[in-house]
């Protein structure tokens, strides 16, 4: 079956200019997470949607950051005013609704990321 | 979320079975112990999760301390397509915190 998609694969931009990273998620799942990879490093989280609702943006780095998911499905990540430092791998994750509650939590699906970078 | 820890690197020879061990002292009650691994240049992409007991799956098992303070990922063949850095991801809410992993080298 079809897996999460993102698009595009590549982006390269100059500092200053916005770009936006596009998203699609496994089709029926309710949460979306969006996490930013740095070279060496492991995924960071970012923000997290349930449906429509952006629950958790705790990690998003600076106000030129945003996220949006208008109708519980695809997903966007603008990014404003881009710098050096934003340059980075973005990925995305979907997943069925996580039972916080009862301690089960769904596995999370990954998209291949989109490479950012900002010269 | 509980912080694990995870040795840097790690090689296995083709065909054996692969042991990557995570500690996770301070892991709580109600945290699972999740693995998750990630090819050059993919995604991550999840193998296998737990609380207490032993699992096994198709793709590996994953043994956990009686006092789950530590944790084991075993892949019983590994091949060379199981080259990939390995997270170790103790976890109690929604989103994922990685570490800097294992990076399992696999050779012929």
């Amino acid at each position: 079956g079809a897996g999460v998609s993102q698009s595009p694969r590549y982006k390269v931009a100059k500092r200053g200019q916005d770009v936006a990273l596009r998203c699609d998620p496994i089709s029926g799942h309710v949460s979306l997470f969006w996490y930013q990879q740095a070279l060496g490093q492991g995924p960071e989280f970012l923000t997290y949607f349930q449906n429509e609702a952006q629950l958790d943006k705790s990690g998003l780095p600076s106000d030129r950051f945003f996220a949006e998911r208008p109708e519980g499905s695809v997903s966007t990540l603008k990014i404003q005013r881009t710098q050096q430092e934003d340059s980075a791998v973005y990925l995305c994750a979907s997943s069925r609704r996580d039972f916080a509650g009862t301690g089960f939590l769904h596995e999370q699906y990954f998209g291949p990321g989109t490479r950012l970078t900002v010269t | 979320d509980a912080k694990t820890t995870q040795p840097p690197s790690m090689d296995c020879a083709e065909g054996r079975a692969a042991n990557l061990p995570c500690n996770h002292s301070t892991i709580s009650g109600n945290e699972y112990v999740y693995w998750y691994r990630q090819i050059h240049s993919q995604g991550p992409q999840y193998i296998i999760h737990g609380l207490k007991n032993n699992e096994t799956n198709e793709m590996a098992s994953l043994i956990i301390t009686e006092d789950r303070k530590s944790s084991t990922l075993i892949l019983p063949h590994a091949t060379l397509r199981d080259t990939a850095v390995y997270y170790c991801i103790a976890r109690s809410q929604g989103n994922l915190i990685f570490g800097k992993g294992t990076k399992l080298s696999v050779k012929p």
